[in-house]
């Protein structure tokens, strides 16, 4: 079974409208850590924000926010007023258990900004 | 300060050939990852260092692969008599290694390694 599991292969949003993209996750280990990674056409993958399965509140960061639904088993990203440059892949992963290294990857999802 | 840098960019070698990708962390971070991404696809664990301990190399696809992390810093994979399904992009990670949930992983810019 998926550990991650990104439904949208690919979105297309218009310029300054908010963008969802959903991750839901499987697992047993009630201590996890979630991240989500954005990936341009430049290959790079760039760490985008982290929620930990025993946070309070929705994790923010500038235009990215976490929607944190624990019992749903779902993280999804929303990027506020998005802009052409938020154009990329966008991967979601968790961290089961604290002493695990080990990331567990979605299939990512291809977000493209229309003009 | 610096990031992870990853060297060469482009490494494009004719099938047979071997080939060297090597990887700088971020000062500092005794975890270090190696990750295979090919076209289109999610990424592929291949191997992880953390200070001095014996690395996983759990996700090595093969024994033509190998990779070493010389004085807890500088890592090089090795790919021995390449293959055209070998080509793929290479990426580097590295994190502080400690042992909380929020140890996040920094990727460098990748390696593109094209096998003709």
């Amino acid at each position: 079974a998926q550990k991650i599991t990104q439904t949208q292969p690919g979105m297309f949003v218009q310029e300054k409208e908010a963008v969802t993209l959903d991750c839901t996750y499987d697992t047993s280990d009630p201590s996890y850590g979630l991240f989500w990674y954005k990936q341009p056409s430049s290959g790079e993958m760039i760490f985008l924000i982290y929620q930990g399965s025993y946070d309070q509140q929705n994790a923010t960061e500038g235009r990215y926010s976490l929607n944190f639904q624990k019992a749903r088993k779902s993280a999804n990203l929303v990027i506020s007023a998005s802009q052409l440059g938020d154009s990329a892949m966008y991967f979601c992963a968790m961290r089961e258990g604290w002493s695990n290294y080990q990331l567990i990857w979605g299939a990512g999802t291809k977000l493209i900004i229309k003009p | 300060g610096a990031g992870v840098s990853q060297s060469p960019s482009n490494k494009v070698t004719e099938k047979g050939k071997d080939v060297e990708l090597r990887c700088d962390p971020i000062s500092g971070h005794t975890a270090l990852y190696w990750y295979r991404q090919s076209l289109g696809q999610g990424l592929e664990f291949l191997i992880y260092f953390q200070g001095n301990s014996a690395p996983d190399k759990s996700g090595l696809p093969s024994d033509r692969f190998s990779a070493e992390r010389t004085g807890g810093s500088v890592s090089t994979l090795t790919i021995q008599r390449t293959q055209q399904e070998d080509s793929a992009v290479y990426l580097c990670a590295s994190s502080s290694g400690s042992s909380t949930s929020t140890d996040t992983q920094y990727f460098g810019p990748g390696t593109r390694l094209t096998v003709l």
